[in-house]
């Protein structure tokens, strides 16, 4: 069983409000990711990051962003809550081994929905 | 540009059953095949992860299979539970950058009935 956690588990919001994602890992990974998942398609990939005061964008354009002050610790802010922003957010974090061999561990997932 | 398929997309068998999910990529260049079980409302778990040199892997009743040459994998699972049932993913990973990029099927939906 892997040691990350996502919070909220269920998020329903009104449109223009703020929110923060929380996400932490007790695994001392490096490497953590975002993906947004809509029912039935697969995960998409919005942020990364490779380890503290290190993040990137994914494939997929968010208006969110994140941040990595600490190393176990890896928030989503949306600063402006859209029905368009309703997904399942999952959070994941991975190994620090060779690329080839890594093995990735998702949280439970948040699921927003905003009104 | 990199892709995964899986087929079919859903897929209904009696408890006790055995069935055969399929996977096709066009990933290259290939660094390994993992697939994951996704249960409703949660997160992804790893059932295998495959190299390039690996044509199959055993986790319990799940076998998976790799055919790097036609780029083709499968999942069978035997004598299915109803705690099987969920959304089996598909996921090529790169070798391309140092971060692995993983490319994502949109999952087989199995649902196993008593």
């Amino acid at each position: 069983e892997a040691d990350i956690y996502q919070t909220p588990r269920y998020l329903v919001i009104g449109t223009g409000k703020k929110i923060t994602l929380e996400c932490s890992q007790t695994m001392g990974h490096d490497k953590m990711y975002w993906y947004q998942q809509d029912p039935g398609m697969e995960l998409h990939l919005i942020h990364y990051s490779y380890g503290v005061n290190s993040t990137e964008k994914g494939d997929l354009s968010s208006e969110s962003t994140v941040s990595r002050i600490r190393t176990e610790h890896f928030p989503l802010t949306l600063e402006s809550a859209r029905p368009s922003h309703t997904s399942q957010y999952l959070c994941a974090s991975s190994e620090n081994p060779h690329p080839s061999s890594y093995e990735q561990y998702f949280g439970p997932g948040t699921r927003l929905t905003v009104t | 540009k990199n892709q995964v398929e899986q087929s079919p997309q859903s897929l209904i068998i009696l408890e006790g059953k055995n069935c055969t999910l399929q996977c096709n990529y066009t990933v290259s260049p290939f660094s390994n095949l993992r697939w994951y079980k996704q249960d409703t409302g949660r997160g992804p778990v790893s059932l295998t992860i495959m190299t390039f040199s690996e044509n199959t892997k055993s986790n319990g009743r799940y076998t998976a299979t790799l055919d790097a040459d036609t780029k083709q994998s499968s999942l069978h699972i035997t004598a299915s539970q109803l705690s099987d049932s969920a959304s089996y993913i598909c996921v090529v990973s790169d070798r391309g950058s140092t971060l692995g990029r993983l490319y994502f099927g949109r999952g087989t939906q199995l649902t196993v009935w008593p």
